[in-house]
């Protein structure tokens, strides 16, 4: 059963342009979101997160948004840049709990 | 900060060996650290919650006996493979988190490939 899921495996986007990265969840009981980046042979890097009392969290280049009726997140990049080029996690955990359910990634590529 | 360092980063032993692999958190103490599994083009999967002294928390499907857990200190977690065999090949990784929050986020090391021959 797979609480969170991120239905793209890839993604391809022109750089400078905005990547969308979407995750959606099952499990109603989830508050706290994640969004990890990883490159090849290493461990997975945070990235930003969010709690479910908010619907948006900005850092930089990178926004989460979350819509809780919909059980939906996304993770925004702008401008995109070839570095960001890595697959991306989408992660949940319920409050109080320490265990964080990974989604299965998406691999993004940003084109130079 | 927040560094979790893990070595060794790749092993290539014969099946029958059993193989130890350590995760270290530099700059901060962690009192939980978790072990998870990733096989190629799939997710993270938690296998065990490591706690600094007393038994490791295992998740469903994964064998005790197999993957020895000790957290013997705020600093170390240690995961041993017993035994290994090929289908026990796969990327593990280690992560840590700092303070005791729930919502603070984990800082993962690098990974150890292994790779039973």
């Amino acid at each position: 059963d797979q609480q969170v899921k991120q239905n793209s495996p890839s993604l391809s986007v022109q750089e400078g342009r905005i990547s969308i990265l979407n995750c959606d969840y099952t499990n109603s009981m989830f508050d706290y979101f994640l969004w990890y980046k990883k490159y090849p042979a290493e461990g997975p890097t945070f990235l930003i997160s969010i709690s479910s009392i908010k619907d948006k969290n900005e850092d930089g280049r990178f926004t989460v948004f979350l819509n809780k009726s919909a059980k939906h997140l996304s993770l925004h990049i702008v401008p995109s840049q070839p570095g960001d080029s890595a697959v991306y996690f989408c992660a949940a955990s319920a409050g109080g709990y320490q265990k964080v359910t990974f989604g299965t990634g998406t691999k993004l590529q940003v084109i130079p | 900060g927040a560094v979790v360092s893990q070595h060794p980063s790749w092993v290539i032993c014969k099946s029958g060996t059993s193989v130890k692999i350590e995760c270290r958190s530099l700059d901060f103490q962690a009192t939980t650290m978790f072990w998870y599994r990733q096989f190629p083009k799939q997710s993270l999967m938690l296998m065990a919650t490591s706690n600094e002294g007393s038994k490791a928390t295992y998740e469903q499907g994964v064998e005790k006996d197999k993957f020895l857990i000790n957290h013997a200190s705020l600093t170390l977690s240690t995961l041993t493979v017993t035994s290994a065999h090929p289908e026990d090949s796969s990327f593990y990784i280690c992560s840590a988190r700092v303070g005791g929050g729930s919502n603070q986020p984990q800082h993962f090391g690098d990974g150890t490939r292994l790779s039973i021959l």
